[in-house]
């Protein structure tokens, strides 16, 4: 199937520091999204890549769309409290769905 | 900004009591979404809906489960006798159309079976 790998499962960082995690399939996608989620909340979109190779960049966050269009990665840079929470990978193929990694939890320390 | 909403916001039902979980998707869209999330866990595909039917729909959702677009307006899932393992987050999410893959959830519904 259309299994996602992420990893890491979790993370657990000081404030200020840089922060990488990803993505890994055996399917290829056409679209990697990245989302991250707060508690109690539903998954906000930060960044879609569309095309292999890509990178993409939203403020402190960069990800990219990996050559084989089967990995992607997201890394946060200077971390600060509020980068708490869920971060997830989504990929798309030629249909209309997504499909979900199993998520990635951060937690930044003052 | 327009948003996909969903109510309510938190229902405690019976086990074996059936459940309906309304989403309003953004207005133009027209791709529509179930997804489950049990509590920790990861973000689970139930069900993708277009053009008035169901297009694509998991393992997870079996005979229970059921989607409607009654109204044009509403987007709906069903479970019919609800179980234990029932219990979860149900995000519904939209995309305007093919072309366009950025999809917009709804702040969820935690249903709590009991």
């Amino acid at each position: 199937g259309q299994q996602l790998n992420q990893s890491p499962q979790s993370m657990f960082i000081q404030e200020g520091e840089d922060v990488s995690m990803n993505c890994t399939s055996s399917s290829i996608f056409n679209t990697w999204l990245w989302y991250k989620q707060d508690p109690g909340e539903g998954p906000v979109l930060l960044i879609a890549l569309y095309k292999a190779g890509e990178l993409t960049s939203n403020g402190r966050l960069t990800a990219q769309f990996g050559i084989t269009r089967k990995d992607s990665f997201l890394n946060i840079s200077a971390s600060i409290p509020s980068d708490v929470g869920i971060y997830f990978c989504a990929g798309r193929i030629n249909n209309n769905d997504m499909r979900f990694g199993a998520g990635t939890r951060l937690t930044v320390k003052p | 900004e327009p948003e996909v909403t969903q109510t309510p916001s938190h229902q405690v039902t019976q086990m074996g009591q059936e459940v309906i979980l309304r989403c309003v998707p953004i207005s133009n869209h027209l791709y529509f979404y179930w997804y489950r999330q049990i509590l920790g866990q990861k973000v689970e595909f139930l069900v993708s809906f277009y053009n008035n039917e169901i297009s694509e729909k998991s393992e997870i959702f079996d005979d229970q489960f059921s989607v409607e677009r009654p109204d044009g307006s509403n987007f709906t899932l069903k479970i019919r006798s609800t179980k234990l393992e029932d219990s979860a987050m149900y995000f519904c999410a939209s995309i305007q159309d093919r072309a366009n893959t950025e999809a917009f959830f709804g702040q969820g519904t935690r249903l709590t079976v009991v």
